[in-house]
């Protein structure tokens, strides 16, 4: 079992669709959550980062963890065009090493 | 501006040749990271910098090889041994290199390498 599985889609959805993706990991010593964006030839972008269960929210997106489902979700509102891109879950052990998810690619259709 | 810079954009490399990636930080962080990124693969970890002068083997480090002269700068050398090197290699860092920090990693936008 791979530590950070993620579905890698694609999955479309029409401008101003909820888009919801997912994440679950095996390994119980994970202690902090990232999401990160990644566009075509760029790099990965920070995109939310969290320590705890529970939700987090910054503007159109919301980050849920439940740590006791190995389970990390992120939700983007009201979805853009520029939000078309792949979103990587990076769970950390808190020793500075991130396990990255495969991403989901997702295309958001005007 | 602040952030990392990765150098060249894209690279070519002959079979048998050595060749080496450029990454430059002025965000005055501690610890910096190579990783690849393969097609359908998440990000895989090939060697890390906690301090100057100082690194360890990721996960994949077989083939490749670094050196940490200056905080600012952690080159990374794809040898001749490195039997499969076309990828797009990603180097990061993050502010503090504590073993029980939890800072987050920040990217450059990557250096495309492929053999002619």
């Amino acid at each position: 079992q791979k530590e950070v599985e993620q579905d890698p889609g694609p999955l479309s959805v029409p401008e101003g669709a909820i888009v919801s993706l997912n994440c679950t990991y095996s390994n119980s010593a994970f202690q902090y959550f990232m999401w990160y964006r990644q566009y075509s030839r760029k790099g990965p972008e920070l995109l939310m980062y969290t320590y705890s269960s529970g939700n987090k929210e910054d503007g159109r997106f919301t980050a849920q963890v439940d740590k006791s489902s190995k389970y990390i979700s992120l939700f983007i509102r009201d979805s853009q065009p520029s939000d078309s891109a792949t979103y990587l879950c990076a769970p950390g052990d808190g020793n500075n090493r991130l396990a990255f998810g495969k991403g989901n690619q997702v295309v958001v259709i005007p | 501006d602040g952030g990392i810079t990765q150098s060249p954009k894209y690279l070519f490399r002959k079979e048998g040749q050595n060749v080496t990636l450029s990454c430059e930080q002025n965000l005055n962080h501690d610890a910096m990271y190579w990783y690849r990124q393969d097609p359908g693969q998440g990000l895989r970890l090939i060697y890390y910098s906690q301090i100057v002068n100082d690194f360890q083997k990721g996960d994949i480090a077989e083939g490749y090889s670094v050196s940490r002269e200056k905080k600012e700068s952690f080159p990374l050398t794809v040898t001749s041994a490195q039997k499969n090197p076309t990828a797009f290699y990603l180097c990061a860092s993050s502010i503090s290199s504590r073993q029980d920090s939890n800072q987050p990693q920040h990217f450059g936008d990557g250096t495309r390498l492929s053999i002619l």
